[in-house]
């Protein structure tokens, strides 16, 4: 067990739709990372929050949006969702910004759009 | 453009013998590097890490090497053992980045 939770686990919604997923870091982290992991491709980072602000982007769609709040946990919000959006999402947190840390990672949810 | 590869998607081998995954980058500004080990629905879980600085970190039955010239990295796991089939991640980040770049994974089977 990372320390790292995600909710839900799973995920199943419609085309159009919009879904959040909630992250929270492991007790002391003040970093948070979004990963999308879709069907046979490595883990692609989305976007870094670090103490509740927006550190790094990375092929985030501008359809997706994330959030970290005072508590630190997080949230990735994705809209107008699209077939291609069905895909594992992960959720890490580091101790601090990043730079040449380990990422902790949550189980990750499972989002299906039909 | 993948600039973290693991070349074999998967690998066989029998337990009590070593495991050997590799792992290349071409990112010469690469100077943090980390292996995950995933089960299926579980999230990737953090194994091994080595820092540019060094050619060879251990912790237990895991084994990292750098080989920085080369641009490559490999994962010795000795001996295998059936717990260690999983897919293994090959993870990098740079000097000016926060995100990790990952490898495509290699999936690991252990024979009893």
């Amino acid at each position: 067990d990372s320390g790292v939770t995600q909710t839900p686990k799973h995920l199943i919604t419609a085309t159009g739709q919009r879904v959040t997923l909630r992250c929270s870091p492991r007790s002391g982290d003040l970093s948070v990372y979004w990963y999308q992991q879709s069907l046979d491709q490595g883990l692609q980072f989305l976007i870094q929050y670090y103490n509740g602000e927006e550190r790094a982007k990375g092929n985030i769609l501008e359809r997706f949006s994330a959030q970290q709040f005072p508590d630190l946990h997080s949230e990735l919000n994705l809209s107008s969702l699209e077939l291609g959006d069905s895909a594992l999402y992960f959720c890490a947190s580091s101790e601090l910004s990043g730079r040449a840390e380990t990422q902790y990672f949550g189980p990750g949810t499972r989002l299906l759009v039909l | 453009d993948q600039q973290v590869k693991q070349n074999s998607p998967s690998l066989s081998v029998q337990e009590g013998r070593i495991s050997i995954l590799n792992c290349d980058y071409t990112n010469s500004m690469f100077d943090y590097f980390l292996w995950y080990k995933k089960y299926p629905a579980e999230g990737p879980t953090f194994l091994i890490s080595i820092s540019s600085i060094k050619d060879k970190n251990e912790d237990g039955r895991f084994t990292v090497f750098l080989n920085k010239s080369a641009k490559h990295l490999s994962l010795h796991i000795v001996p295998s053992q059936p717990g260690d089939s999983a897919v293994y991640f090959c993870a990098a980040s740079a000097l000016d980045d926060y995100k990790l770049s990952f490898g495509a994974g290699t999936t690991v089977t252990v024979r009893a």
